[in-house]
């Protein structure tokens, strides 16, 4: 069973391009969280989705960024025209159904994707 | 109010040392607590989780009080190795359902 994956591990983009970043839930797991983290700071929370649907985006910037979870495949996270604010690792954490019943398990991350803004 | 906050620290200690960290959250109906442990440019891990009547593990002991509504970490004899951010976890539930809300964090640093 493998972990929550997340790709690219690190990516580097020009002022103005697109960012794409891809999370890959663990087996089973429903629910994505997408985290920020600059430098020497904690995390900060960006978006929550289940499948098919974003159930919070508070800390979502309300310009350039978007998610989504489709039915079939990852969740991404997209950032548009990026600039050298944006570098920062991106966190996904992924936690699913605690035994069939209406709880959620423990949330559990991929590795991060660096995005450096050049 | 944030919905689960902790004291960022840091927290500078010596080796041997005892240190504890508190975690409070603002919603009763919160579910499931844990601690996580996030070492530098690495993603955050589950530590352990916690429960009311207490979790030890080796030299790291949880506790949850919902009366009052925060969770604790105490890490005895500590080691250069504790070095790191702890984060505070709690799953709570509200009108979308069941979610999953971390701390900030507090950091840690262990000194020869």
């Amino acid at each position: 069973n493998a972990g929550v994956m997340q790709n690219p591990r690190h990516l580097v983009r020009r002022r103005g391009q697109e960012a794409r970043l891809r999370c890959s839930p663990m087996k089973g797991h429903s629910h994505v969280y997408w985290y920020r983290q600059l430098p020497e700071e904690g995390l900060k929370f960006m978006v929550y989705l289940q499948k098919e649907n974003i159930i919070d985006e508070s800390g979502m910037p309300k310009e350039r960024f978007s998610a989504e979870f489709p039915k079939e495949g990852p969740s991404i996270l997209r950032i548009q025209q990026v600039v050298r604010g944006d570098s920062a690792a991106y966190f996904c954490a992924s936690s699913g159904a605690y035994r069939g019943r209406p709880f959620q398990t423990e949330a559990f991350f991929g590795q991060g994707t660096r995005l450096t803004v050049v | 109010r944030k919905e689960v906050e902790q004291d960022p620290g840091p927290f500078n200690v010596p080796e041997g040392a005892t240190v504890a960290f508190n975690c409070t959250y603002s919603n009763s109906a919160s579910q499931s607590f844990f601690w996580y442990r996030q070492d530098c440019r690495k993603e955050p891990k589950l530590l352990m989780s916690v429960y009311s009547s207490g979790n030890e593990d080796g030299r790291f002991t949880a506790q949850l009080n919902r009366a009052s509504q925060y969770i604790s970490l105490l890490i005895r004899d500590s080691k250069l190795s504790d070095s790191a951010t702890y984060l505070c976890v709690v799953i709570t539930f509200n009108t979308g359902g069941f979610k999953t809300i971390f701390g900030a964090g507090t950091r840690l640093f262990v000194k020869a």
